[in-house]
């Protein structure tokens, strides 16, 4: 069964700083990977998500992240974030279902907190 | 273009009585996913359903759980008799496509069970 690691449970940075929140996974197969954003009150959000092609992925807001297949990695990155980037973010793995459907498997979630 | 809609957003029970939680996915989208997010875990996977048929219940309690999506109306997450270790987040997200061909859930803004 897949799984999804997410080291870092709570990130504290002041604005202009640059950031990295950690994510790997085990799955035996094909995976596609996503990080989602959830800001407070409100539903979680598809920052990005990588299926094949290029392992660097941009996403909305400024954000990025680098598939590597070797490290079974699959990193967030934001070059300079801003107050407004404080919410809980999740890396997920997709494993096809034997019945089709798309089955997300997430992390345990990376609060971050950016200060002014 | 309304969003996954989820009722009630707040929902407060006693040990031992019913709590159902409703569930209206993305218009144009007939897969219907329940999360389940407990303090400091990540979402975990419970339930998946196409119209009137359950096709994966892997990450479901075996007993008090269950879940419908019938052809007219909403996804219903219905849990009885429950307990304390029920108090959860409860996040219901839909998909257009079956398959991996984008592999994105789009999220509810969850219901959030209360049980005293």
């Amino acid at each position: 069964a897949q799984s999804v690691s997410q080291h870092n449970h709570h990130v504290i940075l002041s604005e202009a700083a640059s950031l990295e929140l950690g994510c790997n996974y085990s799955y035996g197969g094909t995976v596609n990977l996503f990080w989602y954003v959830q800001y407070p009150g409100q539903h979680l959000q598809l920052l990005l998500k990588y299926f094949s092609g290029d392992p660097l992925v941009k996403g909305i807001k400024g954000f990025e992240a680098e598939f590597i297949k070797s490290k079974f990695s699959f990193n967030l990155r934001k070059p300079s974030v801003q107050w407004s980037d404080t919410a809980e973010y999740f890396c997920a793995v997709n494993a096809p279902l034997t019945g089709g459907g798309n089955k997300l498997t997430f992390g345990t979630g990376t609060q971050l907190k950016v200060e002014l | 273009n309304a969003g996954v809609m989820q009722n009630p957003r707040h929902l407060v029970r006693r040990r031992g009585q019913e709590a159902r939680l409703r569930c209206s996915p993305m218009k144009g989208h007939s897969h219907v996913y329940w999360y389940r997010q407990l303090p400091e875990e990540g979402l975990k996977f419970m339930v998946y359903l196409q119209k009137e048929n359950i096709i994966d219940e892997s990450g479901m309690p075996k007993e008090r759980f269950s879940a419908e999506f019938p052809k007219e109306g909403p996804s219903i997450l219905r849990i009885q008799q429950v307990v304390r270790g029920d108090s959860a987040a409860y996040f219901c997200a839909s998909s257009q496509t079956q398959g991996t061909s984008t592999g994105e859930l789009f999220f509810g803004e969850g219901s959030r069970l209360t049980v005293l």
